[in-house]
């Protein structure tokens, strides 16, 4: 069973910076791995699938790097809606399996 | 636009069972498979299992084997979750979520219902 650990557990940032957040797997998933956005009382937001393509409607300020077991999101300047909890996710393809982070809180500073 | 609404919050206790609906609307139904996934209070997302609505096909989350089963209805593009003897653990908000985009049999879900609370306790 592949393992995911998220790195800081919580970044306190200021609008306007950048954050910088990471997903390590416990063996290679390849390049699929997703990043999710969830605020409180709402659904997650998928931002990110396949390390590095942004999902539809999703603003370029979100990019995502990475590949094998070591993953990065960055938020390159943080708006006021930036704030909320992130996940990473990776999925095997057969049998489909996905596996969540335990996630990263991005709180104002 | 793509919709997935679910059914309402229910109260359960502890050894029932109890089963969440999720309606799609706003796609074809059967192009799509369907995710559920759990988020207990306050802790973070976990993943319960997978159904294609072409064939359905499952796949469960191992910790979950034996108690969960999920199925679609195509008629009315519905995909229903039942989770069995139910525990103090399993209250959570439970989310259905459709395939996004991806070349894998499975891909990362991009829409999601509201989600439905299950509350369980004696």
């Amino acid at each position: 069973e592949i393992v995911l650990t998220q790195s800081p557990a919580t970044l306190s940032l200021s609008p306007g910076e950048r954050a910088t957040l990471s997903c390590r797997a416990s063996q290679s998933v390849s390049s699929y791995l997703a990043w999710y956005q969830q605020k409180p009382g709402q659904a997650p937001r998928l931002l990110i699938y396949d390390a590095s393509n942004r999902a539809t409607g999703i603003p370029a300020r979100f990019s995502g790097s990475g590949s094998g077991t070591d993953f990065t999101l960055t938020i390159s300047s943080l708006e006021p809606e930036d704030f909320a909890v992130y996940y990473c996710q990776q999925r095997s393809n057969w049998p489909p399996v996905f596996t969540f982070g335990p996630g990263t809180k991005v709180d104002i500073k | 636009q793509v919709q997935l609404v679910q059914s309402g919050a229910e109260v359960k206790k502890p050894g029932a069972s109890v089963k969440v609906s999720c309606k799609a609307s706003g796609y074809t139904f059967t192009s799509y498979g369907i995710s559920w996934v759990r988020q207990a209070p306050g802790q973070g997302l976990e993943w319960m299992g997978w159904i294609s609505a072409y064939n359905g096909n499952t796949n469960y989350a191992q910790k979950l084997q034996g108690r969960v089963t999920m199925t679609t209805d195509t008629s009315t593009s519905t995909a229903y979750m039942e989770l069995r003897s139910l525990r103090s653990d399993d209250t959570a908000v439970y989310y259905c979520a459709r395939d996004g985009p991806g070349m894998t049999t499975a891909t990362p879900p991009d829409y999601w219902g509201q989600g439905t609370l299950v509350t369980v306790s004696s």
